[in-house]
């Protein structure tokens, strides 16, 4: 079975850009959540997705959204991009949500 | 208030030496799911194994065993005889079933040969 994937890997921005990522759950899959990781901050919960509906949701700007589509892809925006938005952004997903989550390699997001 | 710490931020070893990775968590709640993650210099974090707070069991998997002890709310994480491949940091999470789960800040373990 395929694991989560993440598109793109890498990405380059500058300040004031918007940034698009894209994750694919693990077929079956109907959960997706997201999570920033900082060398500051950790790693610190953004979003849950179940059936294109967000059901949690971090403390984070307004800045960060995300939606999950019917075949249960989620993506993630992140709108006036700021210097403190450089992270590691990994999606994981699972069944329904409580169960075991299972991370994809993250998208690495450098704003300049 | 739900929290998960890992006190040791970082911890060196020789090869073949064990370690004791610690993990304490914080919550109110009855029902609730803990995790150890492995997440290698790729940055992947590698799911290791998942309790539930009605499963106090202690659990052997090959050079991994984990300590779940209730009554000191702690999930210690033991690697016998480590190797080089160990290397990576490991995070200890928990759930409480509202679909988030609250991450340790981690602990960098290098295995020197």
């Amino acid at each position: 079975k395929a694991g989560v994937t993440q598109t793109p890997r890498y990405l380059i921005k500058t300040r004031g850009q918007q940034v698009t990522l894209s994750c694919s759950p693990i077929s079956g899959h109907r959960s997706v959540s997201w999570y920033q990781q900082t060398p500051g901050q950790g790693l610190q919960f953004l979003f849950e997705y179940f059936s294109e509906t967000q059901r949690n949701k971090g403390n984070f700007p307004g800045r960060f959204s995300g939606r999950q589509f019917s075949n249960s892809r989620s993506e993630m925006n992140v709108s006036t991009l700021e210097l403190g938005d450089s992270a590691l952004y990994l999606c994981a997903s699972s069944l329904a949500g409580v169960e075991t989550q299972y991370f994809g390699p993250g998208t690495r997001l450098l704003v300049l | 208030a739900q929290k998960v710490t890992q006190a040791q931020t970082e911890i060196s070893v020789v090869e073949k030496e064990d370690v004791t990775l610690d993990c304490v968590y914080e919550t109110r709640d009855t029902t609730y799911y803990l995790f150890w993650y492995k997440q290698p210099p790729s940055g992947e974090l590698v799911f290791l194994i998942r309790r539930n707070s009605f499963d106090e069991q202690n659990e052997i998997s090959g050079r991994y065993s984990w300590n779940f002890q209730k009554s000191t709310s702690s999930f210690n994480f033991t690697i016998t005889a480590s190797q080089v491949v160990d290397s990576a940091v490991y995070f200890c999470a928990l759930s409480l079933g509202t679909y988030k789960y609250i991450f340790g800040t981690g602990t960098r373990l290098k295995v020197l040969a």
